[in-house]
């Protein structure tokens, strides 16, 4: 079956960094996707992962092992602002539909 | 700037009425849009995707008679919710892929759906 998980909440300093795991059990693969989404808000994406590696833009990255069936999302340099839920989702085949996992809130303390 | 234009951002209505909420690409073509409903605290759930010029596809459990998708041109899908009821109170959120793969999908702002 389909299966996605990632912590149900985080809590992280202000200024820290923090990293968000979203393993996965899927019967296909064609690509890992990290939105962030704001309460009350529409998700905004942030990274798409296809290839094993890591994927570096800004503050933030995402890193994906196929074999494993990992992804992380690595928040550095963490702002008020950056308090959040991340959505981990994964796309089977080569429709566009998405699998989500249930989201991480993130919460930041000054 | 938004890429997926979603009106109206929040609509009350009294139960036994309709309400029809517009997904719109504003700079692409979409001839595939994704409807997902998201209960508070919850995460997205795909409710259907929309097809531009064919039958959208529901996913299981959720009634086509009830809710009714166009996806009449490249650029505009509708999500109509026929005789809402109060259980049907949620954020409803459509999405469009974009990118040569479809890679990047982008979400329309989201429609608060209050049935009284």
């Amino acid at each position: 079956g389909q299966n996605i998980d990632q912590p149900t909440e985080m809590t992280a300093t202000e200024g820290a960094i923090v990293q968000i795991n979203c393993t996965y059990q899927t019967s296909g693969f064609n690509g890992l996707f990290w939105y962030q989404q704001h309460a009350g808000e529409a998700p905004t994406f942030l990274s798409y992962n296809v290839l094993d590696g890591l994927e570096e833009k800004g503050r933030f990255s995402s890193f994906l092992s196929r074999s494993k069936g990992y992804s992380y999302l690595l928040l550095k340099e963490l702002q008020m602002k950056d308090s959040a839920s991340y959505l981990c989702a994964v796309r089977e085949d080569s429709n566009y539909q998405l699998i989500w996992g249930a989201g991480t809130k993130l919460i930041i303390k000054p | 700037g938004a890429v997926v234009s979603q009106h109206p951002s929040w609509v009350i209505c009294k139960s036994g009425t309709s309400v029809k909420i517009e997904c719109r690409s504003l700079d692409f073509q979409a001839t595939t849009m994704f409807w997902y409903r998201q209960f508070p605290k919850q995460s997205l759930m795909l409710m259907a995707t929309s097809n531009e010029g064919s039958k959208a596809t529901y996913e299981q459990g959720v009634e086509k008679d009830k809710f009714l998708i166009n996806h009449a041109s490249l650029t505009l899908s509708t999500l109509t919710v026929t005789s809402a009821h109060p259980e049907d109170s949620s954020f409803y959120i459509c999405s469009a892929p974009r990118g040569s793969l479809g890679e990047k999908l982008f979400f329309g702002s989201g429609t608060q759906l209050s049935v009284l």
